[in-house]
């Protein structure tokens, strides 16, 4: 069965540093998500991207993120400059055509020191 | 995306059914009941959606009331593995680019041995 593969699983970072996570969608899915989980805390939704730009991104995406679809089949979201409070799960999900519903992954877990 | 509400926890015996409830009184007549789980930290999971209609498949039934205004999802034989978080989520079908979850605190259902 396809599935959404994210690397690393887990990955600890110095406060400040830039970091790069990582996901492989399901083949020839459309639309590609980033959503985070904070320790205890529910599931926030970051930003969706289709068709090479952002279709919609959260308050939380400022600045500091951005996402970048370099081939055909990585997702990837970069932190410029972690702080603390990033410390979360991040979960990537894709999505194939209109009506069908998203597949996530099995999340990257950020650790920022 | 209409509000729901969840008890925050419920216990099961293994191999009975679970059943799961939702209220989401101020659902509008385009939006679907949605469903997901989280095993522990995993990524969220996709269950089942309707609209009105009962639903089933191969994970599990949905319930929905003649009002819309709550549903159940039902596990009919609950296994061990099925403990997780589970998520009632409202929104609009399809969405497109603009597809988007929002996830609220859920259900933890323990089944139980």
């Amino acid at each position: 069965e396809p599935e959404v593969t994210q690397t690393p699983s887990h990955q600890v970072t110095q406060m400040g540093q830039e970091v790069i996570l990582r996901c492989v969608p399901i083949s020839n899915h459309l639309y590609f998500y980033w959503y985070r989980q904070i320790l205890g805390q529910k599931v926030e939704f970051l930003v969706s991207f289709y068709n090479n730009e952002i279709s919609e991104k959260s308050e939380i995406f400022d600045d500091q993120f951005s996402v970048e679809r370099p081939d055909g089949s990585n997702f990837t979201l970069k932190i410029r400059s972690t702080k603390l409070e990033d410390s979360a799960m991040y979960f990537c999900a894709s999505r194939g055509s209109e009506g069908t519903e998203a597949f996530f992954g099995q999340g990257t877990r950020l650790t920022v020191v | 995306d209409a509000k729901t509400t969840q008890p925050p926890s419920m216990d099961c015996a293994e191999g009975r059914a679970a059943n799961l409830p939702c209220n989401h009184s101020t659902i509008s007549g385009n939006e679907y009941v949605y469903w997901y789980r989280q095993i522990h930290s995993q990524g969220p999971q996709y269950i089942i959606h309707g609209l009105k209609n009962n639903e089933t498949n191969e994970m599990a039934s949905l319930i929905i009331t003649e009002d819309r205004k709550s549903s159940t999802l039902i596990l009919p034989h609950a296994t061990l593995r099925d403990t997780a978080v589970y998520y009632c989520i409202v929104r609009v079908w399809g969405g497109g680019s603009n597809y988007k979850l929002t996830f609220g605190k859920g259900t933890l259902l323990t089944v139980n041995p």
